[in-house]
């Protein structure tokens, strides 16, 4: 099946700092990838549509300038984490389709740390 | 808006048992699309079994197989045989509308325990 590859999968970040994630297709084009949040013992909760070529949509209550989203290839997808706090400290996942209709593939996550 | 729900925090089941997982849904959607995911204690999501609305027949992978009852809302997995290793977080997910490029909506999860 399709893979898709996030970097890093764990980070620890000092308070006031920034944070990139990336998330690849490997092995096909994605215009869309999506990027969820997941805390402790929670479901994921999707923070943003990320769209190849134009803006990031944002769910409604995620600080687009907290998360920045650059979709800038058909393979790449960036989450960015800036000045980060301590409750920024969340399992952060990606995942992309490529459009066929019986699955999304999703990264490995990547747990990120503010300390 | 669509809704997935859970009911079960968590499940113990016996080794070599068969055990059901409950999702109830909910969309004004007649295009849509049902998702079961394991994830492990190391987070990854991993596909389990897709049920499309339009599917007439319940989709079957392996050990693992979807109860879809489309009038009453609901898309069961079941596990026949559990293992030890099926011992994970699972979560049942819909997207609305049958192509891919649509967002997933996740129900709480489900924790499954194997017991030996």
């Amino acid at each position: 099946g399709a893979v898709v590859s996030q970097h890093p999968s764990w980070v620890i970040c000092k308070s006031g700092t920034s944070v990139k994630i990336e998330c690849r297709s490997l092995d096909f084009q994605a215009t869309t990838m999506f990027w969820y949040r997941q805390f402790p013992k929670q479901s994921l909760m999707l923070m943003a549509t990320s769209n190849e070529g134009s803006k990031a949509t944002y769910e409604q209550g995620v600080e687009k300038d907290k998360f920045l989203i650059n979709h800038a290839s058909l393979t790449l997808s960036t989450l960015t984490v800036t000045s980060a706090h301590p409750e920024d400290s969340s399992f952060y996942i990606c995942s992309a389709t490529n459009n066929g209709p019986t699955e999304a593939f999703f990264g490995q996550g990547t747990r990120l740390t503010v300390v | 808006a669509q809704k997935i729900t859970q009911t079960q925090p968590g499940m113990f089941v016996q080794e070599k048992e068969a055990v059901t997982l409950d999702c109830t849904y909910d969309t004004s959607d007649q295009s849509y699309g049902l998702f079961w995911y394991k994830q492990p204690s190391s987070g990854e999501m991993i596909f389990l079994i897709y049920q499309g609305s339009y599917d007439e027949q319940n989709a079957t992978e392996g050990r693992y197989s979807l109860n879809f009852q489309k009038a009453r809302k609901s898309a069961n997995l079941v596990i026949s045989a559990s293992q030890l290793g099926d011992s994970a977080m699972y979560f049942c997910a819909m997207r609305e509308g049958i192509q891919g490029a649509q967002k997933l909506v996740f129900g709480q999860g489900t924790r499954l325990t194997i017991n030996p």
